[in-house]
This record gives C-alpha cells, structure tokens and sequence, in this order.
C-alpha cells in the first residue's frame, strides 16, 4: 500500500519551461512533507520541504505548494534548467519515520 | 567530508551466498536507516534503528537483518541472498538540525544471480 503517491512517473520539459510534480497522501497524521532529488549514481539529496502549517514555501527556482484539505501538494521548479535533470521524489513522514514517493524522471531539453 | 559511507559501491552475489552493507555516519546522528530502491517502486524501508541498541522493521524486512554496532555504524545482512534481492540499498542518517530530512549514501549496487 503506497502511502505517498506521485505523478507523474516521468516529464519532459523543454529549458526556461515550468516543471510540475504531484504527490498526494491519505494518513493526516503526517508533518513533514520533503522533496528530495537524485542524480544518477548518487543517493537522494534533500531539495526544500514543508510542514502542513503553510500553503506555499519557495527556495530559489524551487516551489512546494500544499493544499492540506486536498492532502496534496507539488513541487514547481520554474525556468527549468538542464542541469535540474533528476529523479525527484516526494516523502512524507511521521514520527522519524518518511514515506517516499514512486519517483519522477525528469528530463530538461536544452 | 561528513556525511554517510557506504561499502562497497556495486557486488554481485549468487544465490545463497550471504553478505553484509556496511554503513558509518561521522554526524552524530541518533537514528539510521536502509532502503532499497527499485524501478517504479521508489524507495522502501527495510530497517531502521533510533538509537544505539534498537533497532526495528519496515515495510520490507523479510530476508534482511542489521546490527546497530555503535552510533556511528549500521549494517544489513543478507544471509542467503535471492534474486529478488537485486536492488540498489541506500543507507540514511536523519538530519535534526537545518533541513530536517535524511543524509543519504552513495547507495551499494547489489546483483543477485
């Protein structure tokens, strides 16, 4: 049973265009809500999260937007770069314990 | 550099043969834990231990066993690995101070054949 569930599985975007991951959870007893992103060969690294007390937090060319009454939430990168290319995965946790998504290749078109 | 070790990077067992992951952490993290990651399953809890001396299941333990040494280290056995055990193991530190969020491992490329 998947506790976080991510779409889609794989995008294209052409660079300077806006990528959009969705993920979606059903347990509100989650807190926590990380995205992570990982390049070929290397582990997931941490990329921005946020907790269900705020609808939006933004680093950067990175967005997570949260709409706990949906208990949904995304991850925008705006102008999209070649270098963004990665598997981003979405998590949510409770009590040190995190839940990933099933991951997202995203591919960045020069 | 700080963070966490993993060795080795790739091994590839036959079936049957037993093996151990080893993992360090120079963080002073309190709780590890070991992931597989598979395609189009993401990544999925084995093990995870809160503290020196604990240590507890996740979602897919069957065929696995870990020993917590001291904080620093955290290993996964496989005692007699199957095929279905090919998979890429990901050992992970939680993070309790700036982003809290895992500190992962360059990840140990398993093949079972």
């Amino acid at each position: 049973q998947q506790q976080v569930k991510q779409s889609p599985q794989s995008l294209i975007v052409q660079k300077g265009g806006i990528s959009i991951i969705n993920c979606a959870y059903e347990n509100t007893a989650f807190d926590y809500f990380p995205w992570y992103q990982q390049f070929p060969g290397k582990g997931p690294a941490l990329l921005i999260a946020i907790r269900p007390d705020v609808s939006e937090k933004k680093e950067g060319r990175f967005t997570i937007s949260f709409n706990k009454s949906a208990k949904q939430f995304s991850l925008h990168i705006m102008d999209s770069q070649p270098g963004d290319s990665a598997t981003y995965f979405c998590a949510a946790s409770i009590e040190d314990q995190f839940y990933f998504g099933t991951g997202t290749s995203l591919t960045v078109i020069p | 550099n700080a963070g966490v070790t993993q060795t080795p990077k790739f091994q590839v067992l036959k079936t049957g043969q037993s093996m151990t992951l080893q993992c360090a952490q120079d963080m002073n993290h309190n709780s590890m834990y070991w992931y597989r990651q598979d395609p189009g399953m993401g990544l999925r809890l084995i093990y995870y231990s809160a503290s020196e001396g604990t240590t507890d299941k996740g979602e897919v333990p069957n065929g696995y066993n870990v020993s917590r040494l001291n904080k620093r280290e955290f290993s996964l056995r496989l005692e007699s690995a199957a095929p279905s055990q090919t998979s890429v193991y990901f050992c992970a530190s939680l993070t309790g101070t700036g982003g809290f969020g895992y500190t992962f491992g360059s990840g140990t490329r398993l093949t079972v054949v």
